[in-house]
């Protein structure tokens, strides 16, 4: 079946731009991650989504960024007024959601979106 | 918050080697995946082991919860297996991922 897509695979952007990241998780997955991977940080976590509850954005740098899912499928990450050190690469994943039970937490990841800001 | 740590940080094997890889993590966790990430970057599912032990192929994993470690063993290296394999954690739903090794496994 499909997996968890993303796009654009690349974004390159100017510095103070605002930038849009999209990302499909499987069908019927209720759970949506975002995580982002630099060279300086590794792999960390952003905001969860998790059907109808709040989402937890605790990880979310800073104020510029924001993220929005509709209809509890897609979700749209925005950063808004890029910096250079908003370069990276932006992870998406997805889970059938805590209510199926603990098996149903393993999370699948898109391909990514790398961002370029210059 | 959790901390969890890899090793080694490097790994370079000669195809058909045997190798471990170890996580630990500092603190009690819901669940614990394993990854590979291939070299475009795509985060490829190993292991959903958040005990016990379960294998794949020519890869096996062992959870000890009660101890906090992990380990995925790689038999018979191949040179598909090159990349960076990454243990990860879950804290209240999200995932807190390890630095990662990276394996290179030449011909």
């Amino acid at each position: 079946g499909a997996g968890v897509s993303q796009s654009p695979s690349n974004k390159v952007t100017e510095k103070g731009k605002d930038v849009e990241l999209r990302c499909d998780p499987i069908s019927g997955h209720t759970a949506l991650y975002w995580y982002r991977q630099s060279l300086g940080q590794g792999l960390e976590f952003l905001i969860y989504f998790q059907g109808n509850s709040a989402p937890d954005k605790s990880g979310l740098p800073s104020d510029r960024f924001s993220a929005e899912r509709t209809g509890g499928s897609v979700s749209t990450l925005t950063i808004q007024r890029t910096q250079q050190e908003d370069s990276a690469v932006y992870l998406c994943a997805s889970s059938l959601g805590p209510r199926f039970g603990r098996i149903a937490n393993e999370q699948y990841f898109g391909p990514g979106t790398r961002l370029t800001v210059t | 918050g959790i901390q969890v740590e890899q090793s080694p940080p490097d790994l370079i094997l000669q195809e058909g080697a045997n190798s471990t890889l170890r996580c630990n993590f500092s603190d009690s966790v819901n669940n614990l995946q394993w990854f590979h990430q291939n070299p475009w970057g795509q985060l490829i599912n190993l292991f959903y082991i958040p005990s016990g032990t379960k294998q794949n192929g020519r890869l096996s994993a062992t959870t000890v919860a009660t101890e906090r470690y992990s380990l995925l063993y790689i038999s018979s290296s191949q040179t598909t297996d090159s990349g960076v394999y990454f243990c990860a954690v879950v804290n209240t739903d999200k995932l807190i991922f390890g630095t990662g090794t990276r394996l290179q496994v030449f011909p």
